[in-house]
């Protein structure tokens, strides 16, 4: 099992350019979630989903949106970069609510 | 929404030390998580614990749900134990079920 996959693993964009993360898991999990991690922050959830079809918003959804249109498959997707969303991009997936969470490897956004 | 502490930030360490780091959260929950960031940017959960107890090699987790506390301790600390160590508590009242994540312990352990 690849578990939880992630990509791309590092990607640098121009202010106003769009791009699309992928996270695939193969644990029939659930439960999925997106979320960014920034110098001296925890980490804090933009998306998540609680089934295939799903969506909801987390702490910080602002600039972004989501799709699940497979059950294994949640993506996270940026319209227009903007410099704050720099940041290290962690999706996660779970049985069930309240489970332990398995993390993807991470992406590395630049946005200039 | 819940609010969780860390303690300490920054922790530096001989091999061989008993290691302990604190995590405080601000509301009632079911189950507080431990999880370890790498230094190569890696995320794995340690322990998922709602009362008690728990062991994993020499990791231990407690927890005491009165006094909204846990701690993880590492017992006979190594250089490879380096890393980051966050805890994480439910969200109530926020995006509901999920996850607050405090801002991390980052743990150097030194040969």
């Amino acid at each position: 099992n690849a578990g939880v996959t992630q990509t791309p693993k590092f990607r640098v964009l121009k202010t106003g350019q769009s791009m699309t993360l992928l996270c695939a898991q193969d644990m029939n999990h659930e439960y999925m979630y997106w979320y960014r991690q920034d110098p001296g922050m925890g980490l804090r959830l933009i998306h998540y989903s609680v089934g295939e079809g799903t969506t909801a918003k987390g702490e910080v959804p602002d600039g972004y949106n989501v799709s699940r249109l497979k059950k294994q498959n949640f993506l996270l997707g940026l319209e227009s970069a903007a410099p704050s969303q720099t940041s290290v991009y962690f999706c996660a997936s779970s049985l069930h609510s309240q489970e332990t969470q398995y993390f993807g490897p991470g992406t590395r956004l630049l946005v200039l | 929404k819940n609010e969780v502490e860390q303690s300490p930030q920054n922790l530096t360490a001989q091999e061989g030390e008993f290691i302990t780091i604190n995590c405080s959260y601000s509301v009632g929950i079911s189950a507080l998580h431990w999880l370890q960031q790498h230094p190569g940017g890696g995320i794995v959960s340690l322990f998922m614990l709602s009362s008690g107890k728990k062991k994993h090699g020499r990791l231990i987790a407690t927890i005491n749900i009165q006094e909204k506390h846990s701690s993880l301790h590492i017992t006979a600390s190594h250089p490879r134990d380096s890393a980051v160590y966050i805890c994480a508590v439910p969200n109530y009242g926020g995006s509901q079920g999920n996850l607050i994540f405090g801002k991390g312990t980052k743990l150097s352990v030194k040969p």
